[in-house]
């Protein structure tokens, strides 16, 4: 069974960069699927932040696309996000997912992210 | 790119039929077979339940059925049951190369 785990700061200062890690198990990091992470900011709905193929090709939603990078790490079995210059607006639980087309398909459990100084 | 469009709530008594609708545009719903739909409880990770537009995944229930037609994506619950109270999303590909949400829809078992 695929299983996703999120890790990283629970609290991050404004201006600075968010880091989280998604440790990938019952799977490859470099199968054919893409691994995604989504947020969802408190009482409020979903929003897709980018994905990321181990040969390199990356998608962003274009209104974060400039603030935020999704990498994957072969050696690790592991993906990264990234998002720089934060603002309470980016407090939100963040999830990754494994994309098993067009669709996610298996998710992390959600980590809390909290922008505050 | 905005959230594609689904009522806030939807609600039905036990054992009825409801269907949440996700409405998009051309660059998005219209354009593409890639819409899924997810169930959320509370606290808890969205949960797979329609793929391209109306595959169900293996173990969900085939009281979950999805459709579309032009900009507008459908899932409707067929036999509504107390578990299916949940919060519900759904999801395209976009012509931007990326994926849009709807708004989500809080679904409410009477």
């Amino acid at each position: 069974q695929v299983q996703l785990q999120e890790s990283g700061p629970g609290l991050v200062k404004p201006s600075e960069t968010l880091s989280l890690t998604c440790a990938v198990s019952g799977d490859s990091i470099i199968s054919d699927n893409r691994w995604s992470w989504v947020r969802q900011p408190p009482g409020k709905g979903l929003e897709w932040i980018g994905e990321a193929f181990h040969r390199g090709d990356t998608k962003y939603n274009p209104s974060l696309k400039s603030r935020v990078t999704v990498s994957v790490d072969k050696s690790k079995n592991h993906f990264s996000l990234e998002v720089r210059s934060v603002t309470a607006a980016d407090t939100a639980v963040y999830y990754c997912t494994r994309q098993g087309g067009w669709y996610s398909d298996f998710w992390g459990q959600g980590f809390l992210v909290t922008v505050s100084s | 790119q905005s959230a594609l469009t689904q009522p806030a709530s939807v609600s039905g008594s036990p054992g009825q039929s409801i269907t949440i609708s996700c409405t998009g545009t051309s660059s998005d719903v219209g354009s593409s077979n890639h819409v899924s739909w997810y169930q959320q409880h509370p606290g808890k990770a969205p949960k797979l339940m329609i793929f391209e537009v109306s595959d169900r995944p293996s173990g969900v229930s085939n009281r979950f059925s999805g459709s579309k037609s032009g900009n507008t994506a459908s899932l409707t619950i067929s036999g509504l049951q107390a578990e299916d109270e949940a919060d519900y999303y759904c999801r395209s590909y976009a012509a931007s190369r990326s994926y849009v949400f709807g708004s989500g829809t809080t679904v409410t078992v009477l």
